[in-house]
């Protein structure tokens, strides 16, 4: 079975703080793994993906993500955090089947 | 070029009623899908669509049809709604063919159930 586990469900940071998102997958076949953006009132966006090729992925906005084997984590990153980056991200998993598995989410705030 | 857009943005239904939810999309994607998004849950995925005429359960399918008679279009019905189908309902699409594809979200349906 495929699964998504995203740790924690609220992150709090400051500007210009770290911001780190953590994400833990199982999988059966080598994962394809995709870091999604939600800001308030709108659908999901694509940050960035992982698809067996570099391991440390960048994206939008300034976050990348390390896919770490070992660990089976795909944790994602920004050095400084904006007040723009206040919103919910979701960590997804696809299938062979063309769908995707996603995580509960994690609720970012940026306190000035 | 709009995407995947869909239609009401929002509605309230009582108890017991019916209403179609239309996805519709100009990137000439084969994959379709319709999730709902409920507090802390995440996304959970109704029914999808691999291509035109061809439909599948997803995840919680119960009280939900969909029809995929256009390749551009995707709809799902809910026959009698009920409370428990309160929530964000999201579409959308994606490339067919590999794992390594994106999907594209259109910016959901708020839909209450009184």
């Amino acid at each position: 079975a495929q699964s998504v586990t995203q740790l924690g469900s609220h992150v709090s940071v400051s500007e210009g703080a770290l911001v780190l998102l953590r994400c833990n997958y199982s999988s059966s076949v080598p994962p394809y793994l995709f870091w999604y953006v939600q800001y308030p009132n709108q659908g999901l966006q694509l940050l960035l993906k992982y698809t067996s090729a570099a391991t440390l992925v960048k994206g939008i906005n300034g976050f990348e993500a390390e896919f770490k084997k070992s660990e089976t984590s795909f944790h994602l990153t920004k050095p400084s955090a904006h007040m723009s980056d206040a919103a919910e991200y979701f960590c997804a998993l696809n299938t062979n089947a063309g769908k995707s598995t996603f995580g509960d989410g994690t609720t970012l705030t940026v306190k000035p | 070029n709009a995407g995947v857009t869909q239609t009401p943005k929002f509605r309230v239904l009582k108890t017991g009623q019916s209403m179609t939810l239309l996805c519709a999309q100009d990137m000439n994607h084969e994959y379709m899908y319709w999730y709902r998004q409920d507090p802390g849950m995440g996304l959970r995925l109704i029914h999808y669509s691999v291509g035109e005429g061809t439909t599948a359960k997803g995840e919680v399918p119960d009280g939900y049809n969909v029809s995929r008679l256009k390749k551009q279009n995707f709809l799902l019905g809910l026959e009698s709604a009920a409370p428990s189908q309160t929530s964000v309902y999201f579409c959308a699409s994606s490339l067919p063919g590999t794992r390594g594809s994106e999907q594209f979200f259109g910016p959901g349906t708020r839909l209450t159930v009184l």
